[in-house]
């Protein structure tokens, strides 16, 4: 059973636009929200994360948003750039603010982000 | 420059024999993963460990095996009873619980060929 799905395999959008990529999870244990950028061949990097105490996170381009109640998180970046294109990866784990005993990341199936010159 | 280096990049190995990925990290983390990334797939965890001499299974341990003798190192075996080896591996670290947030760095991968 999958606790963190991204339902978009693929997403276009044109240079300058918003990107907006989704994310879902099950387990309300999870407590960290994480997005991961990864070219092909290569290993991810992390890009932006979010507690579960906050609902916004912003860094430059990038912003995360959570919706615990929904149990949704997104990623806007503003504006979109050609070498944004990559495949991007939410990630999610519990012990943070629960005092868990370890950080093991659970990974989404990732989509495919393509920005459009 | 602190980091992950994960050997060798590309691997082939022929049906039967176990093979070895490497992984090391100078970044002082306690705590060190594997995980494997299919097409079409995310990235599902195959083993971590938390401290030196000490590992567990994660989703998909079947036909693989770990050890951490050294807190730099992770490596993982990919042992003839894995049925279906061929896939991207990824090595990564992170600091343990209570010591910060649960950023988990990666290594540049290695791919592993079945012939």
């Amino acid at each position: 059973d999958q606790q963190v799905k991204q339902n978009s395999p693929s997403l276009s959008v044109q240079e300058g636009r918003i990107s907006i990529l989704n994310c879902d999870y099950t387990n309300s244990m999870f407590d960290y929200f994480l997005w991961y950028k990864k070219y092909p061949a290569e290993g991810p990097t992390f890009l932006i994360s979010i507690s579960s105490i906050k609902d916004k996170n912003e860094d430059g381009r990038f912003t995360v948003f959570l919706n615990k109640s929904a149990k949704h998180l997104s990623l806007h970046i503003v504006p979109s750039q050609p070498g944004d294109s990559a495949v991007y990866f939410c990630a999610a784990s519990g012990g943070l603010i629960s005092g868990g005993s370890n950080y093991k990341l659970t990974f989404g199936k990732g989509t495919l982000l393509t920005v459009n010159p | 420059d602190g980091g992950i280096t994960q050997s060798p990049k590309y691997l082939f190995r022929k049906e039967g024999q176990n093979v070895t990925l490497s992984c090391e990290q100078n970044l002082n983390h306690d705590a060190m993963y594997w995980y494997r990334q299919d097409p079409g797939q995310g990235l599902r965890l195959i083993y971590y460990s938390q401290i030196v001499n000490d590992f567990q299974k994660g989703d998909i341990a079947e036909g693989y095996s770990v050890s951490r003798e050294k807190k730099e190192s992770f490596p993982l075996t990919v042992t003839s009873a894995q049925k279906n080896p061929t896939a991207f591996y990824l090595c990564a670290s992170s600091i343990a619980p209570g010591q910060g947030k649960p950023e988990a760095f990666f290594g540049q991968g290695t791919r592993l060929t079945v012939v």
